[in-house]
């Protein structure tokens, strides 16, 4: 059990919807990321934030959005879902700095289905 | 922006016997951390062994070692004495030390078999 938790695992929707994924990071981690890996695919950067601010995005499309919330928590906002969006979407945390280990520690991903 | 290079697609060794994947990456930085992940069939993304670029001594984790050659940007794993539950995605990963912009990033992955 790595500590970080996703909701839901997985989720099934249709064409031109809007789904919400949840992430809470470790106790203490201050850091959350998110990455995208479609079937049989490497891992591709979205976001991070750190402290309620974003610090750093990869290839986001226009149609995700996420926020770190002060309880550290993280959503990823996906809408006008199209089928390509099909994959399994990580949420990773870490305490990140200098003092760091910089290891970042996986959930178990939420499976998103698109129809 | 860096970028990380794993050559091998697919891979496959006997149980028991040793295998290393390769894994190469591009950058101008010079604090680093370098990681190899597991991803076995459950998608669970697993920490196998990690190096910090100023180490010049080589990760080694029981059965899994690691060859860092910094100026040659190349940071492959070995595994020893492989084992059935071996059998996983590996994925190399790069990431910045620092507080900007340090996100992971990972290669395409090489996709090991262990047979029996």
């Amino acid at each position: 059990d790595s500590g970080v938790t996703q909701t839901p695992k997985h989720l099934i929707t249709a064409t031109g919807q809007r789904v919400t994924l949840r992430c809470s990071p470790r106790s203490g981690d201050l850091s959350v990321y998110w990455y995208q890996q479609s079937l049989d695919q490497g891992l591709q950067f979205l976001i991070q934030y750190y402290n309620g601010e974003e610090r750093a995005k990869g290839n986001i499309l226009e149609r995700f959005s996420a926020q770190q919330f002060p309880d550290l928590h993280s959503e990823l906002n996906l809408s006008s879902l199209e089928l390509g969006d099909s994959a399994l979407y990580f949420c990773a945390s870490s305490f990140t700095g200098t003092s760091g280990t910089g290891e970042l520690f996986f959930g178990e991903g939420s499976r998103l289905t698109v129809l | 922006a860096q970028t990380v290079t794993q050559s091998q697609p697919e891979m496959s060794v006997q149980e028991a016997e040793t295998v290393t994947l390769s894994c190469t990456y591009d950058t101008s930085e010079n604090n680093y951390y370098l990681f190899w992940y597991k991803q076995p069939p459950s998608r669970q993304m697993i920490l196998v062994i990690r190096q910090e670029a100023y180490k010049q001594q080589n990760a080694t984790e029981n059965r899994f070692s690691v060859n860092f050659q910094k100026a040659a940007k190349s940071f492959s794993l070995k595994i020893s004495d492989s084992q059935l539950g071996d059998t996983a995605m590996y994925f190399c990963a790069f990431m910045k030390r620092g507080y900007n912009n340090n996100d992971m990033r990972f290669g395409a992955g090489t996709r090991l078999t262990v047979k029996p």
